[in-house]
């Protein structure tokens, strides 16, 4: 079974609206942190935003805050005023445990976001 | 501080050859993290060193190989190589203090490509 599920295979916002984008997780581990990343075409992975699974409040970071639905195992990822650089891949990801001894993310497939002007 | 950075950039290898690729992490973080992404496949985990020592490993065969140096610094190493071996392949460094966020940088990769 996926472990991170990201089914929106595209999504189009306009400049300076706000777009979420979707990610629902699997895992039986009571800890776990949930990961956003940013994709460019240039290839490398930018880091957005954590939230663990302790975690009493959503993450906020600037204009990204993740919106943490712990029972319906989702992270949304909603990014506020988009800019026509926020075009790239979005990828949610997961790390089991508490970290530490266990580094390694699962990755979902990754959303297209395209922001039109 | 200096970001995650991979050497080269770019390569084209044919069948069989071997590779190795590096990645130096950023200051301070001891812990590498090597992943491979496909158009197919996606990103998929390959292995992490922490402290010169595999310490996780991905389901990939063992054409594929890797280590670190006292310095963190970490080399990936694949012989034989394969059409499919073409990917991008990512590092990643992180401090893992033990604290649950232990958030992985990545570097700009390194494109493969084998013909």
């Amino acid at each position: 079974a996926q472990k991170i599920t990201q089914t929106q295979p595209g999504m189009f916002v306009q400049e300076k609206e706000a777009v979420t984008l979707d990610c629902t997780y699997d895992t039986s581990d009571p800890s776990y942190g949930l990961f956003w990343y940013k994709q460019p075409s240039s290839g490398e992975m930018i880091f957005l935003i954590y939230q663990g699974s302790y975690d009493q409040q959503n993450a906020t970071e600037g204009r990204y805050s993740l919106n943490f639905q712990k029972a319906r195992k989702s992270a949304n990822l909603v990014i506020s005023a988009s800019q026509l650089g926020d075009s790239a891949m979005y990828f949610c990801a997961m790390r089991e445990g508490r970290g530490g001894a266990n580094s390694k993310l699962t990755f979902g497939k990754g959303i297209t976001l395209s922001v039109r002007p | 501080k200096a970001g995650v950075t991979q050497t080269p950039r770019y390569l084209i290898k044919t069948r069989g050859q071997q590779v190795t690729l590096s990645c130096s992490p950023i200051s301070g973080h001891r812990s590498v993290s090597w992943y491979q992404q496909t158009p197919g496949q996606g990103l998929q985990f390959l292995f992490e060193y922490f402290s010169e020592t595999q310490r996780n490993k991905g389901n990939f065969p063992g054409r594929f190989s890797g280590r670190q140096f006292s310095n963190s610094r970490s080399e990936m190493n694949v012989s034989t190589l394969e059409l499919g071996d073409s990917a991008l392949y990512l590092c990643a460094s992180s401090d893992p203090t033990g604290g649950p966020r232990d958030t992985q940088y990545f570097g700009p990769g390194t494109r493969l490509t084998v013909l």
